[in-house]
């Protein structure tokens, strides 16, 4: 399996600010996923990152709020821009692999604090 | 789009019980996974199982997909099993669609 490390794990920030968060994987891939889990919430899929074309998003969520660049198969950032207070969750990068199974694999989180 | 949920949403064990979780979807899907999210957030893959059975230790899982259900069974449930059980499912692309989630504390 993929081993996935995001950037930062966690941070605290103020409302009008912007965080950009990193997903690096150890080989590559094709299928990259960004998430948000809201607190006490399940996950929900906020967008496909896709290579060297714009990101697909889910209904609910805009490129403007969350920018997307997918530069390589192994890297994705994910932007939350113009924080407020109800985009305080966890941020969960995803792989997809398709040998020996169609499996996802997901990056440790990073815990986001908006005051 | 598919619905997924999971039962039951709490549940309370003892040390050495053994559990039953259950994830019902709503349609026909080809892909079906069920994750452990410990208590730092880490979601942990415990099972890729669209159809069939799979044992790893304490642990198995049952999908019968014609009936559009799985169940994990967990077995001498340990305190390290605590923390919260997904079911995520998806049809043709990875876009896994996750339930609603059972949270799990196993009481010394």
């Amino acid at each position: 399996s993929a081993v996935i490390s995001q950037k930062p794990s966690r941070d605290i920030c103020q409302r009008g600010t912007s965080l950009t968060i990193q997903c690096q994987v150890d080989s590559q891939v094709t299928m990259m996923f960004w998430y948000r889990q809201q607190p006490g919430q399940s996950l929900t899929l906020i967008a496909t990152a896709n290579q060297g074309s714009e990101a697909t998003y889910e209904s609910g969520f805009v490129i403007d709020k969350f920018p997307i660049s997918r530069p390589n198969l192994t890297f994705s950032t994910l932007t939350v821009s113009n924080m407020s207070p109800e985009d305080s969750s966890i941020y969960l990068c995803s792989v997809g692999t398709t040998a020996p199974s169609d499996e996802q694999y997901f990056g440790p989180g990073t815990r986001l604090t908006v005051t | 789009g598919i619905q997924v949920e999971q039962s039951p949403p709490d549940l309370i064990l003892q040390e050495g019980a053994n559990s039953t979780l259950r994830c019902n979807f709503s349609d026909s899907v080809n892909n079906l996974q069920w994750f452990h999210q410990n208590p730092w957030g880490q979601l942990i893959n415990l099972f890729y199982i669209p159809s069939g059975t799979k044992q790893n230790g304490r642990l198995s899982a049952t999908t019968v997909a014609t009936e559009r259900y799985s169940l994990l069974y967990i077995s001498s449930s340990q305190t390290t099993d605590s923390g919260v059980y997904f079911c995520a499912v998806g049809r043709g692309t990875y876009k896994y669609i996750f339930g609603t989630g059972t949270r799990l504390k196993v009481l010394a």
